[in-house]
């Protein structure tokens, strides 16, 4: 079975800092693996996903993660973080049935 | 350019009533979804379909019946609401292929009530 584990309920940073949202997984075949933000009464919206190839990946709104293999970690960054950025994240892993599992989320909050 | 849509956006029921949540994507997604939301759980699959005709449980299936009857649409139905059925309900679509990576696109909800 395979499950995503978000460590962090909350990540609390002040605007302009570094921002890493944790993630790890547990999957018994290939990783496919994503992030999503969701705002306040909004759907889930894409951020980025490792498939294959590069260990660094980029996405919408200056988001990237890291593919760590050995560390079953998708770890999400943004250098400089914005008040905006302020949301719901959501890890999640799909292995090569069709199924998408999610992490608990983790609420980030930035501060002016 | 609707991509998911849901309806309806928000809903009251009362324990034991009836209702169907719909879903309907305009991508010609074979793959369908049915996710619930609750605090602190993260989104728990309740039932899927990878084409017309063929549907699957999910995590959390029971007191939700699905078809799909076409590729376009997904209803979701609650068939003798419950309190704990109280939740925010999202429907997501993606294409199905053997390379499995392909991302799910999500709708903006639905929030349900049921008192």
């Amino acid at each position: 079975a395979q499950s995503v584990a978000q460590p962090e309920d909350q990540v609390n940073v002040a605007e302009g800092n570094p921002l890493t949202v944790k993630c790890t997984y547990s999957v018994s075949g290939n990783p496919y693996l994503f992030w999503y933000v969701q705002y306040p009464n909004r759907g889930l919206q894409f951020l980025l996903k490792y498939i294959t190839g590069d260990n660094l990946v980029k996405g919408s709104y200056g988001f990237e993660a890291e593919f760590n293999k050995s560390q079953t970690s998708f770890h999400l960054k943004k250098p400089s973080a914005l008040v905006s950025d302020s949301a719901l994240y959501f890890c999640a892993v799909r292995d090569n049935d069709y199924k998408l599992s999610f992490g608990a989320g983790t609420t980030v909050t930035v501060r002016a | 350019n609707a991509g998911v849509t849901q309806t309806p956006k928000f809903q009251v029921l009362k324990t034991g009533q009836s209702m169907t949540l719909q879903c309907a994507q305009d991508m010609n997604h074979e793959y369908m979804s049915w996710y619930r939301q609750d605090p602190g759980m993260g989104l728990r699959l309740i039932h899927y379909s990878v084409g017309a005709g063929i549907t699957d449980q999910g995590e959390v299936p029971n007191g939700y019946n699905v078809s799909r009857s076409t590729t376009e649409d997904f209803p979701l139905r609650l068939l003798s609401a419950a309190p704990s059925q109280t939740s925010v309900y999202f429907c997501a679509s993606s294409y199905s292929s053997v390379f499995s990576g392909n991302t799910i696109y999500f709708g903006e909800g639905s929030w349900l009530t049921v008192v």
